[in-house]
């Protein structure tokens, strides 16, 4: 069955630090792959898709993802944190039997900026 | 467009009652989804509709729960009765084609005591 698996509930940085949110999923064909970001009490706004072709992905808001098809991976960077970038963040997964766009999500990762 | 609109942003009920929840999509989308977000089962998909019409409800928690798309612009999530263990956030989602990202609404706050 597919699953998608975000290993860190909670991290924190310090603003201005790199971030790396990690994302494995499990899917048996070529995967289309999403990150979602929800800011308290708000819905889910996509930061970036992976769909095919360039593993490595640009975004909104500076984020890049990249897709390790060996790894089962699709981790989320960005070189430098920004305190508005405080929120939860959820990988999913997108299964063909609902044209790809029937979500299967993370469970998320939250992640706090220090100043 | 302004998006997908969800009605109300928060509700409040009694256990028992029943529930109607609301979504318009964005103008031209031909899929729409309604997904649940809680605390311990985090986001899960209920139901998703394909031009109105439904495609795959196994997510739906029970015979409690019912969902329909009378036309292209609106959808309605009803539960009746409702109980204590539906407090979530429901979010519809609604999409373009296979394969396109889906675009979510700011969700329903449900409690229900």
């Amino acid at each position: 069955a597919q699953s998608v698996t975000q290993p860190d509930i909670h991290i924190t940085v310090s603003e201005g630090a790199s971030l790396e949110l990690r994302c494995n999923y499990s899917y048996g064909a070529t995967p289309y792959l999403f990150w979602y970001v929800q800011s308290p009490g708000q819905g889910l706004q996509l930061l970036l898709k992976y769909f095919s072709g360039d593993t490595l992905v640009q975004g909104i808001k500076g984020f890049e993802a990249e897709f390790k098809r060996s790894q089962s991976s699709f981790n989320l960077r960005k070189p430098s944190v920004h305190w508005s970038d405080a929120a939860e963040y959820f990988c999913a997964v997108g299964d063909l039997s609902g044209g790809y766009n029937k979500l299967i999500f993370g469970a998320g990762t939250r992640l706090a900026v220090h100043p | 467009d302004a998006g997908v609109i969800q009605s109300p942003r928060h509700e409040v009920t009694e256990m028992g009652q029943e529930v109607t929840l609301r979504c318009k999509p964005i103008s031209g989308h031909d899929y729409l989804f309604w997904y649940r977000q809680t605390m311990m089962r985090g986001l899960e998909l209920l139901i998703y509709f394909n031009n109105n019409v439904p495609i795959d409800d196994s997510g739906m928690p029970e015979d409690r729960f019912s969902a329909k798309m009378p036309n292209a612009s609106f959808s309605t999530l009803k539960i009746q009765p409702s109980e204590p263990r539906d407090s979530a956030v429901y979010f519809c989602a609604s999409s373009f084609v296979q394969g396109t990202e889906a675009f979510f609404g700011q969700g329903t706050r449900l409690t229900v005591v």
